[in-house]
């Protein structure tokens, strides 16, 4: 499984485009990048995975680069509801390995 | 659309005590996890089963047992609680365990005293 880095933490006025990068060096071939986001109390929810080059879903953009030692999430006009934390992970059929770090906490405010 | 279910959503122990958690998942998926959030931690993974019948350790199994009922119940037990394992835990599923999203139930908050 990767291992992956991202900030522990981020700001953000209501109405910005914000971007998360990850970064993930020893990404592996088979390796997907994946997002979850997580709300106090609350399991984490799925947002969006990608192999490579760009994927946008109703929720967000993910940017890979060709190397993909890299991603970068991108949440367009993010609200107050936004606030929450993003996990990063890169992972190839291996969930019994599954583990996600500390994440990036945004804290959105007006 | 129940989704993922865990009971109990609270629960507090003393020292010693036993108790097993319970999950349920009604999206007919192969694959369910159980992972434990310490405050300002991430998730650890503690088990998981790729399917009925089968369970696998995760990072941190040590304490916990667990019994995959059938396809669609996953149960954590704590033999002998122990204040280190005061924490929020959350089961998960998936369709077959690797790439594709998890699903997470709310979790359920433990304290031992």
């Amino acid at each position: 499984l990767a291992k992956t880095t991202q900030p522990i933490s981020m700001d953000s006025y209501e109405g910005q485009e914000v971007n998360i990068t990850c970064s993930h060096n020893n990404i592996a071939t088979n390796d997907y990048i994946t997002w979850y986001q997580q709300f106090p109390s609350q399991g984490p929810r799925f947002i969006i995975q990608g192999y490579k080059t760009k994927v946008t879903n109703e929720v967000a953009s993910l940017f890979i680069p060709a190397d993909r030692k890299s991603s970068t999430l991108s949440l367009p006009r993010v609200s107050l509801s936004d606030t929450a934390v993003y996990y990063c992970l890169a992972l190839t059929g291996t969930a019994s390995k599954l583990t996600f770090g500390t994440g990036t906490r945004l804290q959105v405010t007006l | 659309n129940a989704g993922v279910t865990q009971t109990p959503k609270f629960q507090v122990l003393k020292t010693g005590q036993s108790m097993t958690l319970q999950c349920a998942q009604d999206m007919n998926h192969n694959s369910m996890y159980w992972y434990r959030q310490d405050p300002g931690m991430g998730l650890r993974l503690i088990y998981y089963s790729a399917s009925e019948g089968t369970t696998d350790k995760g990072e941190v199994p040590n304490g916990y047992n667990v019994s995959r009922l059938n396809k669609r119940e996953f149960s954590l037990r704590l033999e002998s609680a122990a204040p280190s394992q005061t924490s929020v835990y959350f089961c998960a599923s998936s369709e077959a365990g690797g790439d594709e999203k998890l699903f997470f139930g709310s979790g359920t908050q433990l304290s031992v005293l």
